[in-house]
This record gives structure tokens, C-alpha cells and sequence, in this order.
């Protein structure tokens, strides 16, 4: 199993550029999510998707959309990027809820000049 | 809102010692609390985690407690090794939905041989 997957590893964009960042998941769970990472600032949830067919605005929407494309699938996309969406990005998931371990992928390093 | 606050943002100990990080939250209602460790360049991984209705839980070298009158909770690694060198972070589910997680800021730890 390749449990998390992320595409791609590193992407610079311009502003006002648009991108999708895909996450792909192959443990058959119901919920995920997507977080940014930013220096001294931990983790910090923009979307999540409790089951396919539902997403739901977490702490920092703004400036994102999201896609439960199928189970499977979550993807990410900014539609006209700024310098303040540089970051790190993961996808997790997990069972239904957080009460269950919630399993990350390796991350998207994105630049934003 | 709703945050959690980790303490210290930095620990520096000699291999063998213990070291000990602390998180306080502000959502009475949180009642699940993980703890994920980060290598540098790495993802987050789960490395334990507590619920509510209990008060400390062990899984060799790594220990969780939690005091929910006080809302803190701490990570307790003992005889620390070079490989525990990372960041740690330590979350709270909120109170108002089972699907979100509110990180701390991060620890670094060093372990120094």
C-alpha cells in the first residue's frame, strides 16, 4: 500500500497563477483533509471532507477550493495564488472522524513569488 | 477561537535524560489528543494519543498524560536517543466537530549524543 499520496513534491507559481495540488489515498478511509504548514505556526487545516460527496471549511479557506473527486481522491486548488500561499502543504486521512490517527502524505512545497 | 498552546518551542537535552513537552487547551469539549513527531523534510506521524476519559497512557519510552480540570496535557519521552531528535507537535480535537484538529506550534527537540 502507498498509503498517502501527494503530486506534486515542489512547485513554484507566479501571482495570480492558478494550480491544483492531488491527493490520492489508497486505505480505503473515509475522511480527509488538507493542512498548511508554516514556520513556528504548526499545522493549520484549510478543508476537510468528513465522506465522499462532502467538504466542509476549516480554519484557513480563504484563497482555496476544494474537490472530493471520489473516496479515493481530494484535491486542492488555488485559483489565483499570492506570496502568502507559500507554504507546505499535506493531505491527510483518516477513518470517520479525528478521533482516528489521521495519516499524512509526504507534503507540497509551494512557492508563490 | 479556539487554539492550543505547546511549550517549550525549542529543547535541547543529553542523550539518555528525559524530556518532557507541554500543551495547554482552551475548548473544554476537546476530548481526543494526538501527538505527531516530524523529521526534518519529513511527514507528520502519529506517535501516540490520549482521549478524555483517560488520565495517562504509555507505549514504552513515550508517555501522555492529561488533566482535563486544568485542560493540559504533556508528552513525557524517556532515556532520550539521537533518534528522537525532531519536532513535535501535540493536537486538540475541537469541541464542535468531530473533524477538526487544533495544532500547537511545534517543539524541536535535539537529543545530543
Amino acid at each position: 500500500n502507498a498509503g498517502v499520496t501527494q503530486t506534486p513534491k515542489f512547485q513554484v507559481l507566479k501571482t495570480g497563477q492558478s494550480m491544483t495540488l492531488q491527493c490520492a489515498q489508497d486505505m480505503n478511509h473515509n475522511s480527509m483533509y488538507w493542512y498548511r504548514q508554516d514556520p513556528g505556526m504548526g499545522l493549520r487545516l484549510i478543508y476537510y471532507s468528513a465522506s465522499e460527496g462532502t467538504t466542509d471549511k476549516g480554519e484557513v479557506p480563504n484563497g482555496y477550493n476544494v474537490s472530493r473527486l471520489n473516496k479515493r481522491e481530494f484535491s486542492l486548488r488555488l485559483e489565483s495564488a499570492a506570496p502568502s500561499q507559500t507554504s507546505v502543504y499535506f493531505c491527510a486521512s483518516s477513518e470517520l472522524g479525528t478521533v482516528y490517527e489521521q495519516y499524512f502524505g509526504p507534503g507540497t512545497r509551494l512557492t508563490v513569488t | 477561537g479556539e487554539n492550543v498552546e505547546q511549550h517549550p518551542s525549542t529543547l535541547s537535552v543529553q542523550e539518555g535524560d528525559s524530556a518532557v513537552i507541554k500543551c495547554t487547551y482552551s475548548d473544554s469539549a476537546s476530548n481526543y489528543f494526538p501527538w505527531y513527531k516530524q523529521e526534518l523534510g519529513k511527514r507528520p506521524q502519529l506517535i501516540i494519543d490520549i482521549r478524555s476519559n483517560v488520565g495517562e497512557k504509555k507505549d514504552q519510552r513515550i508517555a501522555v498524560t492529561l488533566n482535563k480540570t486544568a485542560k493540559h496535557f504533556s508528552l513525557h519521552i524517556t532515556e532520550t536517543q539521537p533518534e528522537d531528535s525532531a519536532v513535535y507537535f501535540c493536537a486538540a480535537s475541537r469541541g464542535d466537530s468531530s473533524y477538526k484538529l487544533i495544532f500547537g506550534s511545534g517543539t524541536r527537540l535535539l537529543v545530543r549524543p
